[in-house]
């Protein structure tokens, strides 16, 4: 079976950085995806890594090590807005449009 | 960036009946869509793979009588709840995805909030 877990629930103030954690089980494994949700919205696509190192894309960043079967997701200069559920989501081999997703953290962004 | 559309947002429905949700790929054609269940505060469960021209491919614990997905074409997939109960109450949410050449990215249309009395 395939599992992701990351922490259930994470706070930070307005302008730190916070890195919310994902280490998954599975086989076949491709790459791991980085998701937003905002309460009561759809997730969006934030980011991807399929070779280990670290991917910048403004200031969220995600870094993968696939010999740990971990990764991370770095969000700097936290705002408000970043309030928001992240999942993780992992893609397997031969069903690469297929995810599987992460138990989710809750960021909750303080002034 | 692709957008996927969702219809409806929001449906309330007395238990019994059937309640049909359709998801829509406006920009781009999509030949595998899927579709997942969300209760409050949990994460994304997968529950089927739309497959356009074909049958659906449900995952494990999905009673595939009961959540009949049809694919008819390769803009819309419909997700029918048939003879609804209170615990198919949910918010469901499509997705479609796109190659992008080294990864696959899903757009998500905006989630259907179901609620069966």
């Amino acid at each position: 079976g395939q599992s992701l877990e990351q922490p259930s629930e994470v706070t930070a103030v307005e302008g730190a950085i916070v890195q919310i954690n994902c280490t998954y089980q599975t086989s076949g494994f491709y790459g791991l995806s980085w998701y937003q949700q905002h309460d009561g919205g759809a997730p969006t696509f934030l980011s991807y890594n399929g070779l280990d190192g670290l991917e910048e894309t403004g200031r969220f960043s995600s870094f993968l090590s696939r010999s740990d079967s971990y990764g991370y997701l770095l969000l700097q200069e936290l705002q408000m807005k970043d309030s928001a559920s992240y999942f993780c989501a992992v893609s397997r081999t031969g069903t690469a449009s297929k995810l599987t997703f992460g138990t989710g953290t809750r960021l909750q962004v303080m002034l | 960036g692709a957008v996927v559309s969702q219809h409806p947002s929001r449906v309330i429905c007395k238990s019994g009946t059937s309640v049909k949700i359709e998801c829509r790929s406006l920009d781009f054609q999509a030949t595998t869509m899927f579709w997942y269940r969300q209760f409050p505060k949990q994460s994304l469960m997968l529950m089927a793979t739309s497959n356009e021209g074909s049958k659906a491919t449900y995952e494990q614990g999905v009673e595939k009588d009961k959540f009949l997905i049809n694919h008819a074409s390769l803009t819309l997939s419909t997700l029918t709840v048939t003879s609804a109960h209170p615990e198919d109450s949910s918010f469901y949410i499509c997705s479609a995805t796109r190659d992008r050449g080294q990864y696959t990215e899903a757009f998500f249309g905006q989630g259907t909030r179901l609620t069966v009395v």
